[in-house]
């Protein structure tokens, strides 16, 4: 059974810091692994999908990189804002199938000017 | 495009009470998937259709939560009776295969979800 972690479960920075989330899983038999933003009362915004063949994508101050051998992703924000205050999920899908999504608990962010 | 969309966006119910939540997909997503995410876990699948068919229903409380797509776009979901426990946010997503570089992905879009509150 597939179990993701993610660390740290909240983290409060100043405005300008580049920062690092963190997120494992236990299954290293994954199609991709995809990273999701979600702010207070809202759904999921996906952030960014790596395929199990990619290391690393980027999307503007994102970056995530994916250790398939490990069991680790991160993404990196760089110059943090406020604005990017949120809580942010990784997600993997379960075994062989290819739609069923395995969450994290999420990491809180909070960027404070 | 228009996105994922859900409604309504909150409910407050007694225990015991019934509820039902709509979802209408991305127009031409095969996939529709219903999660339920407790204040402060990341979200669990409660059930996964293929067109109208469930392909996933492994984690659904089948004695009191059901689900249905009619014709394989929109979908229901049910809780009756409720309990206090299925206070959470229903979030509802789709997806439809994309090519990618050396493999198939099938990236989900969610809606804003259905805060459920059960007193």
């Amino acid at each position: 059974k597939q179990e993701v972690t993610q660390i740290p479960a909240a983290l409060s920075v100043p405005e300008g810091e580049n920062l690092v989330l963190n997120c494992s899983f236990t299954d290293s038999a994954i199609y991709n692994l995809q990273w999701f933003r979600q702010d207070p009362g809202k759904g999921l915004t996906s952030l960014l999908l790596i395929q199990s063949s990619q290391r690393e994508q980027t999307s503007g101050r994102l970056n995530a990189s994916l250790d398939k051998s490990s069991g680790r992703s991160t993404l990196y924000i760089a110059a943090s804002q406020p604005g990017d205050s949120a809580t942010y999920l990784c997600a993997v899908p379960g075994g062989t199938s290819y739609g069923k999504l395995t969450f994290g608990q999420g990491t809180i962010l909070t960027v404070h000017p | 495009e228009a996105g994922v969309a859900q409604s309504p966006r909150y409910k407050i119910i007694e225990k015991r009470q019934s509820v039902a939540f709509w979802c209408n997909p991305i127009s031409g997503h095969a996939t529709l998937y219903w999660y339920q995410q407790i204040l402060g876990q990341g979200p669990k699948l409660l059930i996964q259709f293929q067109n109208n068919g469930v392909v996933d229903d492994s984690q659904l409380p089948k004695d009191r939560f059901s689900a249905e797509r009619l014709k394989g776009v929109d979908s229901t979901l049910k809780i009756q009776p409720a309990k206090l426990e299925d206070s959470a946010v229903y979030l509802c997503a789709s997806s439809f295969p994309s090519p990618g570089r050396s493999s198939i992905t099938y990236e989900q879009y969610f809606g804003p979800g259905t805060r459920l509150t059960v007193t």
